[in-house]
């Protein structure tokens, strides 16, 4: 079946370093790829997507290449700030039926001033 | 610009008692969805709706039923509440089958004791 799997947490970085969130999957087919961040007491929220090999999604600063080769959707940002600590999620866009969203675990990021 | 709204945010049961979740959402998306979210596990499937008229099985639906009441609402049910269920439930929604991603509800936290 379908799966999601991201690096684990946490991650604590200090203010204005580069992140790197690593996401990779499972899929039969091309599923579309996600990234959702959860803050504090939140439902999640759509950061950004992608839905076609070699597409770069972006929002916010924070950019994730769809890479087919090494069906992966790792999330970057070149300087975080304080107010991007939160849980990020990956997740993919199950092709078949009613195309389900599948979650990796959730990668809770810390950033401190 | 309400978005999904859930009821309620907070509810404590005792085990073997019943209770319903209830969401509702005005963006005139076909699709629904309930998520449950446990900690290291990510959100994992409960039940889902494709169209108004439609429910299905996700991938933990045991304990659990819905009502796609009409195009708006999508209710949750728990007929006797387990410690087991103690969790985060969200409920979200989609305008096209998940391609464009979902929109979640801000969750109902639920304690079982």
């Amino acid at each position: 079946g379908n799966s999601v799997t991201q690096m684990e947490g946490p991650v604590t970085l200090s203010e204005e370093a580069f992140l790197t969130i690593n996401c990779t999957y499972t899929a039969t087919g091309y599923p579309s790829l996600f990234w959702y961040v959860q803050y504090p007491g939140e439902g999640l929220q759509l950061l950004l997507k992608a839905t076609k090999a070699d597409d770069k999604g972006s929002n916010k600063g924070f950019e994730a290449t769809y890479r087919k080769e090494t069906t992966s959707f790792h999330l970057e940002k070149g300087s975080v700030q304080v107010s991007d600590s939160a849980v990020y999620f990956c997740a993919l866009s199950d092709i078949q039926g009613a195309q389900k969203l599948v979650f990796g675990q959730g990668t809770r990021l810390t950033i401190n001033p | 610009n309400a978005g999904v709204t859930q009821t309620p945010k907070f509810q404590v049961l005792k085990t073997g008692q019943s209770m319903t979740l209830q969401c509702a959402q005005d963006m005139n998306h076909n699709s629904m969805y309930w998520y449950r979210q446990d900690p290291g596990m990510g959100l994992r499937l409960i039940y889902y709706s494709a169209s108004e008229g439609t429910t299905d099985k996700g991938e933990v639906p045991n304990g659990y039923n819905v009502s796609r009441l009409n195009k708006r609402e999508f209710s949750l049910r728990l007929e006797s509440a387990a410690p087991s269920q103690t969790s985060v439930y969200f409920c979200a929604s989609s305008e096209n089958r998940g391609l464009g991603g979902y929109t979640f509800g801000s969750g109902t936290r639920l304690t079982v004791v």
